[in-house]
């Protein structure tokens, strides 16, 4: 069966410091990858997303960027984190076709 | 900007079903639509989609209207452990590919 390892769970980083949180899919192979940011209390917003190993699309700008070095690895990256990058990180992939999203446990950022 | 309508929130009593709305009026023709859950501090959980007839699994049932603009979830006996945030989403193209977008979702309260 297919599985999403997201880490770490809970990170606290200063501002200005760099970020980099990896998510890895196992059971599947060549799926779509997906990082989305929640704030609290509300929806979740789609930063970047993945078709295929190098294929990165951002949905809006930002302080962040992501990459996709193996088919089953995504990394979201930033080389100086703001106050306003804190949030719920969550990785998902989802298969060809019209299968659903899976998601990971997700990543609470906090920056101080 | 998601292209489906929730109410903010709802609530059910422990037992009963919980008829969860939503529309989505400019759904195109090959569009599926996918509920999702949210529970506190995790990440979304798929549920259920459908494209035009309706569907059950063993979460839920989803029931679309015959002109496919609205749709309704189904719970049909909820649990405490049911509360949470739903989602309803149809894909949205962007570039080519489909783009799942969540917009705020139902905040279900099932209470005893």
């Amino acid at each position: 069966s297919q599985t999403i390892h997201q880490w770490p769970a809970t990170l606290v980083q200063p501002v200005g410091s760099p970020l980099s949180l990896e998510c890895t899919v196992e059971g599947t192979s060549n799926p779509n990858l997906y990082w989305y940011r929640q704030a609290a209390g509300r929806g979740l917003q789609l930063l970047f997303y993945s078709v295929g190993i190098g294929q990165i699309s951002s949905e809006v700008p930002q302080n962040l960027s992501a990459s996709r070095p193996q088919d089953r690895q995504f990394i979201l990256s930033s080389k100086k984190l703001l106050l306003s990058d804190s949030g719920f990180y969550l990785c998902a992939w989802r298969g060809r076709g019209n299968q659903p999203q899976h998601f990971g446990d997700g990543t609470r950022l906090s920056i101080l | 900007d998601a292209k489906t309508t929730q109410p903010p929130s709802m609530d059910c009593a422990e037992g009963r079903a919980a008829n969860l709305p939503c529309n989505h009026s400019t759904i195109s023709g090959n569009e599926y639509v996918y509920w999702y859950r949210q529970i506190h501090s995790q990440g979304p959980q798929y549920i259920i989609h459908g494209l035009k007839n309706n569907e059950t699994n063993e979460m839920a049932s989803l029931i679309i209207t015959e002109d496919r603009k609205s749709s309704t979830l189904i719970l049909p006996h909820a649990t405490l452990r049911d509360t949470a945030v739903y989602y309803c989403i149809v894909r949205v193209a962007s570039g080519g590919s489909y783009i799942p977008t969540f917009g705020r979702g139902t905040s279900l309260i099932v209470h005893p």
